[in-house]
C-alpha cells in the first residue's frame, strides 16, 4: 500500500505570495492532518479534515486555511506568505478521526522556503 | 491543554546499547493515547510505538518498548541492541484532538 504523499517536495516562494501544497492519504484512510515544523517553534497542529469537513483547528491565524476533497486528498493554502512561514509542512493521515485512530502515518513534508 | 516534555535534548549511545529516552506529559484525561515518532535526517516522521493508556502492560515493538508509568504521566522509550540507523530525532507525543508533540531528544549512535 503506498504511503502519504505530499507535492511539491520543495519551494521558494516571495514574501506577500500564497502558496498551495498537496497531500495524498494512505489509501482507505479519510482523516488528514497537516502540521508546521520550525526549529523555534517544533512541531505545531494545524487542522484536521475528515471527511470534506475541518474536525480541529490549531491556533493559527486565518492566512492558513484548507480542504479535503471526496477522494480524501487534502491541499493546504498559505496566503500572504510571512518570513516566518517557512517551515517544514508534514501532512498525516489516519483511518479516521480521535482516539486510537490517532496512529498517524506521514508524508515525507513540503518544506516552503519564503524570501 | 496537554503539554509534552522531553527533557533531553540529545543522547548518545554506543551500537548494540541500551539507551532509555524520557517523556512527561500532563493531562487531565484518564483515557488517551501515546506515541513515540523517530525523524531520521530525512525528515520522514516514522510511527515507533504506541500506548494506550488503559492498558497497564507496557507497548513494545522488537527492540522498542516503552515504561508506562500513568500515575507519574511518564511515558519513556528503551531502544535495546542499538544500530546505526536507529541515529535520529525521536518525538514524543500525546494524542488529543490533534498530536501534541514534545520538543524531541536527538539520538546519536556511536560505532
Amino acid at each position: 500500500k503506498a504511503g502519504v504523499t505530499q507535492t511539491p517536495r520543495y519551494l521558494i516562494k516571495t514574501r506577500g505570495q500564497q502558496v498551495t501544497l498537496s497531500c495524498s492519504p494512505i489509501s482507505g484512510h479519510r482523516s488528514v492532518s497537516w502540521y508546521q515544523q520550525t526549529p523555534g517553534q517544533g512541531l505545531q497542529f494545524l487542522f484536521e479534515y475528515f471527511s470534506e469537513t475541518q474536525r480541529n483547528k490549531g491556533n493559527f491565524p486565518g492566512r492558513f486555511s484548507g480542504r479535503q476533497f471526496s477522494n480524501s486528498r487534502s491541499e493546504m493554502n498559505v496566503s500572504t506568505l510571512e518570513l516566518g512561514d517557512s517551515a517544514l509542512y508534514l501532512c498525516a493521515s489516519s483511518l479516521s478521526s480521535g482516539g486510537s485512530s490517532y496512529e498517524q502515518y506521514f508524508g515525507p513534508g513540503t518544506r516552503l522556503t519564503v524570501t | 491543554a496537554q503539554t509534552v516534555t522531553q527533557s533531553q535534548p540529545e543522547m548518545s549511545v554506543q551500537e548494540a546499547e541500551t539507551v532509555t529516552l524520557s517523556c512527561t506529559y500532563d493531562t487531565s484525561e484518564s483515557d488517551y493515547y501515546l506515541f513515540w515518532y523517530k525523524q531520521p535526517p530525512s525528515r520522514q516522521m516514522i510511527l515507533v510505538i504506541r500506548q494506550e493508556a488503559y492498558k497497564q502492560q507496557n507497548a513494545t515493538e522488537n527492540r522498542f518498548s516503552v515504561n508506562f508509568q500513568k500515575a507519574a504521566k511518564s511515558f519513556s522509550l528503551k531502544i535495546s541492541d542499538s544500530q546505526l540507523g536507529d541515529a535520529a530525532m525521536y518525538f514524543c507525543a500525546y494524542a488529543g484532538y490533534a498530536l501534541n508533540f514534545g520538543k524531541g531528544t536527538s539520538l546519536l549512535v556511536t560505532p
